[in-house]
């Protein structure tokens, strides 16, 4: 399957500060990447869609001045975390979606190891 | 009500039975399904994939898929201890749309 890396894969800031992490796909162009965040047992929530060379499109509820989200290229995407603040600990995982072959329409999307984020 | 319903267990298990995980769902558009399995503090890990209705199977893994019922399963058989993960299951309408997921069930298979 395909690869989808993630950096950090943890790390911990104080609060008022920013936090970038970078989702890249290593062996596929992702036109398409997600971002999600995971809670203790609970399931993903989708923060945001983010197309490469566009705007992203955020979930309900998600602040887009909080949460800056730049896809630069097919394979890079990154979520900046603005002045974190401890509610702001969780994991963030992303995710990529391959390109369906022509005239399957299916596709599939991968996920990257995860990010866990500590603000104190 | 969800759209996406699944039983967040635990489900525990000896090692070597035969485990079934499901998840209803209630958009009978949802063409696309997914199984993913999560490790503690990784990220998910795509285990089947099934469009529209029918069985697929990989090694141990059996995923089914029945739009009538709008209900899909995955059965493992002669479970392991390295099975023990949350499983989610997700869905999806087609290309354009977002993934749906379940809650997840975390699986423990004991030796």
């Amino acid at each position: 399957g395909a690869v989808v890396s993630q950096h950090p894969s943890w790390v911990i800031c104080k609060s008022g500060t920013s936090v970038k992490i970078e989702c890249r796909s290593l062996d596929f162009q992702a036109t398409t990447m997600f971002w999600y965040r995971q809670f203790p047992k609970q399931s993903l929530m989708l923060m945001a869609t983010s197309n490469e060379g566009s705007k992203a499109t955020y979930e309900q509820g998600v602040e887009k001045d909080k949460f800056l989200i730049n896809h630069a290229s097919l394979t890079l995407s990154t979520l900046t975390v603005t002045s974190a603040h401890p509610e702001d600990s969780s994991f963030y995982i992303c995710s990529a979606r391959v390109l369906p072959a022509t005239g399957t329409g299916t596709y599939e999307q991968y996920f990257g190891p995860g990010t866990r984020l500590t603000v104190t | 009500q969800k759209e996406v319903e699944q039983d967040p267990g635990p489900l525990s298990v000896p090692e070597g039975a035969i485990v079934s995980l499901n998840c209803t769902y209630s958009n009978s558009a949802f063409q696309y399904f997914m199984w993913y399995r999560q490790y503690s503090r990784k990220g998910p890990e795509l285990l089947m994939y099934t469009y529209s209705s029918g069985n697929k199977e990989d090694g141990r893994f059996t995923a089914q898929v029945d739009k009538s019922s709008k209900y899909i399963s995955l059965f493992i058989r002669d479970s392991q201890p390295s099975d023990s993960a949350n499983y989610l299951c997700a869905m999806s309408a087609g290309y354009g749309n977002k993934l749906v997921f379940g809650a997840g069930t975390i699986l423990r298979v004991k030796s």
